[in-house]
């Protein structure tokens, strides 16, 4: 079974320009996560999808990041502009939904803002 | 809001055993989660607790104390392998997203 993907792996970019991660889940599964981790920290949870509907994205900059589940399966995450301080592993993960499931990590972006 | 307290770094001996203990603040949740995830790598799911008290999985196990706010991750038989940084996560209501703690960074040595 093929896991999470997610592309880009690594995104040099200057401050004030965008940028966009791509996540293609596991099939199947209906639920799909985007977390932010900054070097040290553990996760922090961006936003939740439920199949192509937003369960959670309280905690979304919303100023700057905006993402989307196209189709309910594949999902992009975008930020513009881009902040020093954004500079992170942003990870996605997937699961069949449930409370209690696990969620099956991707690899991650790592992003860096100079 | 949710808040979790994890030890920043433990060190163990190749063989011994460890626990890594986790405190939370909450109004409400479902469920204890514990992530492993290795330098440069993903985070993987380890085990969950739903309930009160001991889940075995393996060399792993976990508890639950709800009445205590407090949790542990036990790792048996440790081997160098094991050096990773740990995550305990609690689940919410709404579906399972999860609100991770800072993470506890085992050090595993010959």
């Amino acid at each position: 079974e093929a896991g999470v993907a997610q592309s880009p792996r690594y995104k040099i970019i200057e401050k004030r320009q965008s940028v966009a991660f791509w996540c293609n889940p596991i099939s199947g599964h209906a639920t799909l996560y985007w977390y932010q981790q900054i070097l040290g920290q553990g996760p922090k949870l961006l936003i939740q999808f439920q199949n192509n509907g937003v369960v959670d994205d309280s905690q979304l900059p919303k100023d700057r990041f905006s993402a989307e589940r196209l189709k309910g399966v594949d999902s992009t995450l975008k930020i513009q502009p881009a902040k020093l301080e954004d500079s992170a592993v942003y990870l996605c993960a997937s699961s069949p939904g449930g409370a209690g499931s696990e969620q099956f990590f991707g690899p991650g972006t790592r992003l860096t803002v100079l | 809001g949710q808040s979790l307290e994890q030890p920043s770094e433990v060190t163990a001996v190749e063989g011994a055993i460890v626990q890594i203990n986790c405190t939370y603040q909450t109004s409400g949740f479902y469920g204890l989660s514990w992530y492993q995830q290795h330098d440069g790598g993903a985070p993987t799911f380890l085990s969950y607790n739903a309930l009160d008290g001991l889940e075995e999985t393996g060399r792993f196990s976990s508890f639950l104390s709800r009445s205590d706010s407090y949790g542990y991750l036990l790792l048996q038989e440790l081997q160098m392998k094991d050096s990773a940084s740990y995550f305990c996560a609690l689940s919410g209501f709404a579906g399972n997203m999860l609100t991770f703690g800072g993470g506890t960074r085992l050090m595993v040595k010959p």
